[in-house]
């Protein structure tokens, strides 16, 4: 089955830069998605297609993905965004829709 | 509002079943897939099952395949899932998810409800 590899945790300060990467297959081309889950609540999505934002998502949020690896950037991080994020993808071809193990974020 | 409302949760001993459902409003239940995905205490999102629109194709993991049926009534708004032969493993909060096919022909979850836990113990 397909894999996706996060890392446990990432801490940064308020205001600087946070990024949590997920890696998995290079070929085939697969898209990331990225959810925020924020303790108590339900996923959101803050990412898709590796780097288009939804409505309503702030800027300060990017995505991008070379080869093997996608990265969600957190620019300039403030309290609220501590969550637990995690990446998604999947091959359709095979009906596998596959988290990452999640990263915690802390902000503080 | 948008919304996905779920219920039905609650506690059932190994072997037992159970029927969560989802209420859908703000938006054509009928045009989109829907999916259940859930959470075990303290670990991290899986995917469970996933119906078309019209009820017609289904998709499970293999960790419930044989176990859980998933199902649509279109005319109520309301997604399901009956759960049989549960185990303790089974345990979660489970999530109603709404799926979205992007431009680059991927299924993804846009719209979530809030969860309804599921304990399996005796």
């Amino acid at each position: 089955s397909y894999d996706l590899t996060q890392a446990p945790s990432v801490s940064v300060s308020p205001g600087q830069t946070a990024r949590i990467t997920c890696s998995g297959d290079a070929s085939p081309k697969r898209y990331v998605y990225w959810y925020q889950q924020k303790a108590g609540q339900a996923p959101v999505l803050v990412i898709y297609e590796d780097t288009k934002r939804p409505s309503g998502i702030p800027e300060r949020f990017s995505g991008s993905s070379s080869g093997a690896m996608a990265t969600l950037t957190i620019s300039g991080a403030q309290v609220e965004d501590e969550a637990d994020y995690y990446c998604y993808s999947t091959d359709s071809t095979k009906n596998d829709r596959v988290f990452g193990g999640g990263t915690k974020l802390t902000v503080l | 509002e948008v919304q996905l409302v779920e219920s039905g949760g609650g506690l059932v001993q190994p072997g037992g079943s159970l029927r969560l459902s989802c209420a859908a409003s703000g938006f054509t239940f009928t045009n989109y897939a829907m999916s259940w995905v859930r959470q075990a205490p303290g670990k991290g999102l899986e995917w469970v099952s996933t119906v078309s629109g019209r009820g017609t194709s289904t998709y499970y993991a293999d960790s419930v395949k044989g176990r859980l049926t998933i199902s649509r009534d279109n005319s109520k708004n309301t997604l399901f899932v009956q759960m049989n032969s549960l185990r303790a493993d089974d345990t979660a909060v489970y999530y109603c998810a709404r799926d979205r096919l992007s431009m680059t022909g991927d299924w993804y979850f846009d719209l979530w409800g809030s969860g309804t836990l599921v304990s399996v113990s005796s």
